[in-house]
Order: structure tokens, then sequence, then C-alpha cells
């Protein structure tokens, strides 16, 4: 079946530090990809999404690259903030199932 | 436009309960989807309706169940609460031209005892 695998937190950086939550997929079709964002106590938060090989998804100075080659989705980040401490969730949804798969996510802490 | 609203927020339970979660789509939205959130398990796709019939289901015993409404409003249920059901239960709402981007509410956390 589908997954998604992420690498493990938590990631802690320096404001204005670069920032890369590495992210891979297996499935069977060709899904679409996608980055969430869980602020403490609330719900989820699309950041980005690339619906197709080469796409890059980009936001709020996120930036994910759709790699079909390395079935990769690797989310970056030129200068992290301190308001961009959450937790990031990759996930994919396959061709004609709307049904979300994720990651086990990763926690970023940014420090002033 | 007003978010998805789930109520209500926080409840808490004892085992062999059942519970009934609610969800209110975004305006104009006919699929809602349900998620299950566990610092153990992460997060698991219950379940997903359009138009009142049940379209997709996940890997979940027959205890979770849900239904919608034709206002497309949804409610998921629990019965015989187990501990580990204690978890937050997201849900999302979508509409078919959004290329699958799901909006979700702020999920209604379940504690059972």
């Amino acid at each position: 079946g589908d997954s998604v695998t992420q690498m493990e937190g938590p990631v802690t950086l320096s404001e204005e530090a670069f920032l890369t939550i590495n992210c891979t997929y297996t499935a069977t079709g060709y899904p679409s990809l996608f980055w969430y964002v869980q602020y403490p106590g609330e719900g989820l938060q699309l950041l980005l999404k690339a619906t197709k090989a080469d796409d890059k998804g980009s936001n709020k100075g996120f930036e994910a690259t759709y790699r079909k080659e390395t079935t990769s989705f690797h989310l970056e980040k030129g200068s992290v903030q301190v308001s961009d401490s959450a937790v990031y969730f990759c996930a994919l949804m396959d061709t004609g199932r709307r049904a979300l798969t994720f990651g086990s996510g990763t926690r970023l802490q940014v420090q002033p | 436009k007003a978010g998805v609203t789930q109520t209500p927020r926080y409840l808490i339970k004892t085992r062999g309960q059942q519970v009934t979660l609610s969800c209110s789509p975004i305006s104009g939205h006919r699929s809602v989807s349900w998620y299950q959130q566990t610092p153990g398990q992460g997060l698991q796709f219950l379940f997903e309706y359009f138009s009142e019939t049940q379209r997709n289901k996940g890997n979940f015993p027959g205890r979770f169940s849900g239904r919608q409404f034709s206002n497309s409003r949804s409610e998921m249920n629990v019965s015989t609460l187990e501990l580990g059901d204690s978890a937050l239960y997201l849900c999302a709402s979508s509409s078919l031209g959004d290329d699958g981007e799901l909006f979700f509410g702020e999920g209604s956390r379940l504690t059972v005892l």
C-alpha cells in the first residue's frame, strides 16, 4: 500500500537558519503530494502541494519539488522564523481516492 | 467564509460508552472525511463521505461509523469505547475542484478513561 516516510524530529534550528525536512513516498499510482503544518492546539493547514512530477509547490517561503525519479518531496525554507515552530506532515493522495496517507510528522523548533 | 467546525472540542468518556462527533464543512463543500490522530499511530484515515454516501473507508473496526446528511454535515460514532480510542479526531472538507485539497477543522479531542 501507499506510505510516506519523513525524517524523525525534533529538528531544532536557530532563527534564519536553512531548513530541510526529508520526505519520501511509496505509491502504486501517480499521487498528489502535500505538506501540512500543525500549530499547537490547532488542526492541519495545507502549506503547499504538487500534483505531478517536477511541479514545485511554494508558500510562505517554503518550497518542495515533486521528484518522481527519487520518489521524494523534501520541504525547504531558506530562513526560518520562530513563528515557523510547528509539526510538519508530508502526505500523499492517490488518484481517485480522496484519502490522505500521512508521514509521522516532524516537529520543528526554532530558537531566537 | 467560515471554516470547518467540529463539536465538541473536548470530551471525556469511559470504556464501553459510545460517542458521537459532529462536523460542519465549509459552505459548498460536499466531501467530508475523518482522520484519527494519536501519538503512536499518527494520522490515519477513517472514512470519506460525499453526497451522503461513504466512498472510501480506512482500516478501522466496525465500531467506527459515520454518516453524512443532506446539508453535507457529518457525524462519526464510536461505540464500545476502548482506551486506545483516545485521540484527536479531525474532520476535513473539500470540493471536487480543489485538486484534492482538504480543509481541516481543529478537531475533537476524545479521552477515554
